[in-house]
Parts: C-alpha cells; sequence; structure tokens
C-alpha cells in the first residue's frame, strides 16, 4: 500500500502564477511531513517541512497548508519562477520517512 | 550548514559482482541514517533504516544479506550492494537526521549502473 500520494504527476503554470502541488497520506500516526525539491542528476534538496501539529508553514514563496482531519496536505509556491521547474517530492512519517512519486513542476517564462 | 556527501557519486558494475557505496555527514551529527533506492521512474523505496547504538531495520524486500550496511559513528555510513542485477540499477540515496532535529538531509546519491 502506498503511503504517501501525489495527485499530479505533473503540473505546468506560467511565471508568476502560484502553483499548487497536492499531496494525501494514509497513516494518521504520521508527523512529519517534508517536502524535497528536486533536478535532475541531482539528491532531492529539503525545501519546507511541517510538523502535524500546525496547519500552516510559510518559508518565503513557499507554504504548506495541512489537514490533519482529511489526511492531506499541499505545497503553494508562489510567484512561481522558470528555475523553480523541477520535481517536488511530498514525504510523510516519524523515524521512518515515505515518499510520494513526485510532481514534475514545469514553470513556462 | 547540514551536509552529506555520498561516494562514489555513478558506478558502473557487472551482473553478479558487488559495489560499495559511502556515506559522510559533515556539519552535523547523523543519529540516524536511512538507505533508499530511487529507480529510473523517480520512485523512492525506503530500503532501511539505521540508528546508532541500535539494530538495523530493513524495509519488506529488502535484506541484510543483500544489502548489509553499516553505521559506525555519527558521520559515516555505508552500504554495500551484493550479487547487483538489473533490477538493482537506480540512484542510491543516504538520508541523515541530527540529533533531536527531523530535518531528513540528503546526499547527490550514487547512481548504480549494472552490466
Amino acid at each position: 500500500q502506498q503511503q504517501v500520494r501525489q495527485s499530479s504527476q505533473s503540473l505546468t503554470v506560467w511565471e508568476g502564477e502560484t502553483a499548487i502541488l497536492n499531496c494525501s497520506y494514509e497513516n494518521s500516526a504520521f508527523d512529519y511531513f517534508p517536502w524535497y525539491q528536486q533536478f535532475p542528476g541531482e539528491g532531492p534538496a529539503l525545501l519546507i517541512a511541517i510538523r502535524s501539529v500546525s496547519d500552516k508553514k510559510e518559508d518565503g514563496r513557499f507554504t504548506i497548508f495541512f489537514n490533519k482531519r482529511e489526511k492531506n496536505l499541499s505545497l503553494h509556491i508562489k510567484d512561481s519562477q522558470p528555475g523553480d521547474s523541477a520535481t517536488y517530492f511530498c514525504a510523510a512519517g516519524n523515524n521512518r520517512i515515505f515518499f510520494g512519486d513526485g510532481t514534475q513542476l514545469v514553470v513556462k517564462p | 550548514g547540514a551536509l552529506v556527501y555520498q561516494y562514489p557519486r555513478r558506478t558502473i558494475c557487472k551482473s553478479g559482482t558487488s559495489m560499495r557505496m559511502e556515506c559522510q555527514a559533515v556539519g552535523f551529527q547523523a543519529t540516524s541514517v536511512a538507505w533508499y533506492r530511487q529507480s529510473p521512474q523517480k520512485t523512492f523505496e525506503l530500503i532501511a533504516l539505521s540508528t546508532v547504538n541500535s539494530a538495523i531495520k530493513y524495509e519488506q524486500n529488502f535484506t541484510q544479506e543483500k544489502f548489509p550496511i553499516s553505521h559506525p559513528n555519527l558521520s559515516f555510513s555505508s552500504m554495500t550492494v551484493l550479487n547487483a542485477y538489473l533490477e538493482d540499477r537506480g540512484l542510491y540515496l543516504c538520508g541523515a537526521r541530527q540529533i533531536s532535529n527531523e530535518r531528513l538531509f540528503f546526499g547527490h546519491g550514487t547512481k548504480l549502473s549494472v552490466l
């Protein structure tokens, strides 16, 4: 059973728009939810993370909205830039962290 | 800042041979190290979680006999892929976690190709 699901394999937005990436998870005991950004040929880089006690976490242009009751969360990227084009992975867990299959974001200039 | 180095970055091995990959945490103490494999399709599989002074826990479909892991101190871990075959191809990622901090940092990964 897949522990973490990302609703879109790919997403295309125009420069300046807000990109919204959605994620859901299975295990209600999960309490840590990081998002990773990965460029081709590189390892995943930690972008932003939230704990289950919070419903929102903001860091610059990146915001996580978290809904514990519904077991879903989303990453909002404001004012998207072409340099944000990458694959974004939602992850969830406690000691063990599980990953979704990623959403490939393309930001068109 | 916290950094994780993995080496080699790329490796090619003949089918049936083994290769070892290493992971170094710099700037922080890695109390736990998680090894993942990322498939060519980008899917992540958790192989095992290693915590210093605790037994290494392997996930279903992964065994110590196939993927032995060493985690001797708070800055270093290694994993070997024994008897590698085509299905073992992928990007092997080491994720290290700081003491009292849940952030999981990854290295660049070791890309394994099998001929």
